[in-house]
């Protein structure tokens, strides 16, 4: 069974603080993306990840892909309520191949 | 440049009943992939269509099928509904399967059956 798992499930912080989003798997994916869903809507994808030990920066968001290609991870710097959404990472096999999802990490930032 | 856009956004249904939920693609996709997204869990691969054929399927079964048009719409319809089948539905556009990682997602059909 192919399972990507997120941790921690529920974040709850402060504006302003730091935080890091875990996604683990024992497979090798050929990439990993990382979603923001917000109730009602479908996923957005922030970022794409294809090669080992990749880092991206978006903003106040860097997403790193572990040297394996197994595992991911977001680190958001300066938290801001704008922030606040369920976070989901998911692993492809291949360009265009089916995603397979984490079950989310869902993200609180309180003013 | 309209996204995925998906029909209806909520439905109610009575188990044993059969649904259809459709999703128009982004302009300029031509894949379509379904998932199923119950409350407080991620996204399931349910099946994707391309060429108007089902190129992949998840874990599913029979029950779900679908089709894809000549538009590259696509239908996602479900029979002998069941209370464990009440959930998000959604669909996701990309290029051909081997035309990169970009995928769209619409907002989803809220499904729920009674």
């Amino acid at each position: 069974t192919q399972l990507l798992e997120q941790s921690p499930q529920f974040l709850s912080i402060q504006e302003g603080e730091n935080l890091t989003v875990y996604c683990n798997s024992s497979s090798v994916f050929s990439s990993l993306q990382w979603y923001r869903q917000e109730p009602g809507e479908g996923p957005v994808l922030l970022v794409t990840v294809v090669t080992g030990g990749e880092v991206k920066k978006l903003k106040r968001l860097t997403f790193q892909f572990g040297d394996a290609r197994k595992d991911s991870s977001l680190h958001i710097t300066a938290a801001q309520p704008g922030d606040t959404g369920l976070y989901l990472c998911a692993g492809s096999y291949g360009a265009g191949g089916k995603l397979i999802f984490g079950q989310g990490t869902e993200l609180s930032v309180k003013p | 440049d309209a996204g995925v856009t998906q029909s209806p956004t909520h439905l109610i249904k009575t188990r044993g009943q059969q649904v259809t939920l459709r999703c128009s693609p982004k302009s300029g996709h031509d894949t379509v992939s379904w998932y199923q997204q119950a409350l407080g869990q991620g996204p399931q691969f349910i099946f994707q269509y391309y060429e108007e054929e089902e190129r992949q399927r998840g874990n599913f079964p029979d029950r779900f099928s679908g089709h894809q048009f000549p538009n590259y719409s696509s239908e996602l319809n479900v029979n002998a509904l069941l209370l464990g089948d009440s959930a998000l539905y959604l669909c996701a556009s990309s290029l051909a399967p081997g035309g990169g990682y970009g995928y769209t997602f619409g907002s989803g059909t809220r499904l729920t059956v009674v």
